[in-house]
């Protein structure tokens, strides 16, 4: 079963750092671009960055909300991607979902069950 | 930035009704469109890719059509756990999502 599972959220302080943890099963981690997308209380969806695989140099992109603040890393040998957030503002509290971009028709399919991020004094 | 709009915003239904939920882009997407489902207290759910593919395990209940700027999600007849939040997303450049169709119980 191909599955994604999130972890790391709580309550930060702004200003401060949490980094977000992305354990994926299932599947070929290594060979697929992961993504992280949030989304606020009662709002819509939001794109917060990706990353590509070793094939494509890892390379990174990021929302213009987010860039300079938030790094997106991984390590394949652990079936893992993270999200490093820095600076954190109260406007970043959502719940932060991972998600693969499929092979093949590159849409974000599946996604994980989501880690709330607080950031407030 | 590509903008997703959708309309209606809620939309009122009852069960065995056809739902029709409309997405429009700022700009050409060409084929590049997604529709994803959400329930309370859920990750989204791939339900189309392409305009008008089916991702697995979909119901054939769920249909997409349109390319350009304008697009279509129709679900021929409501069965009760299709009552949910609906998402369009382009990934024509970069990654945008529309602010969502809610389809509830009339």
């Amino acid at each position: 079963e191909v599955q994604l599972v999130e972890s790391g959220g709580g309550l930060v302080q702004p200003g401060g750092s949490l980094k977000l943890s992305c354990a994926a099963s299932g599947f070929t981690f290594s060979g697929s671009a992961m993504h992280w997308v949030r989304q606020a209380s009662g709002k819509g969806l939001e794109w917060v960055g990706r990353i590509r695989s070793k094939a494509n140099s890892y390379a990174t992109a990021y929302a213009a909300s987010v860039k300079g603040r938030f790094t997106i890393s991984r390590d394949d040998s652990k079936n893992t991607a993270y999200l490093q957030m820095n600076s954190l503002k109260t406007e970043d509290t959502a719940v932060y979902y991972c998600t693969r971009q499929y092979p093949g028709h590159n849409w974000f399919d599946p996604w994980g069950q989501g880690t709330l991020v607080t950031v407030s004094s | 930035e590509i903008v997703l709009t959708q309309s209606p915003a809620t939309l009122s239904l009852s069960p065995g009704e056809r739902a029709t939920l409309s997405c429009r882009a700022s700009q050409s997407v060409s084929s590049y469109l997604a529709w994803y489902q959400q329930k309370p207290g859920q990750a989204p759910r791939l339900l189309i890719y392409d305009a008008s593919n089916r991702a697995t395990g979909i119901p054939a209940r769920f249909s997409g059509s349109g390319s350009g700027t304008d697009f279509t999600l129709t679900i021929s007849s409501l069965e009760p756990e299709d009552f949910a939040v609906y998402y369009c997303q382009q990934r024509s450049n970069w990654f945008t999502f529309g602010p969502g169709t809610k389809v509830d119980i009339k």
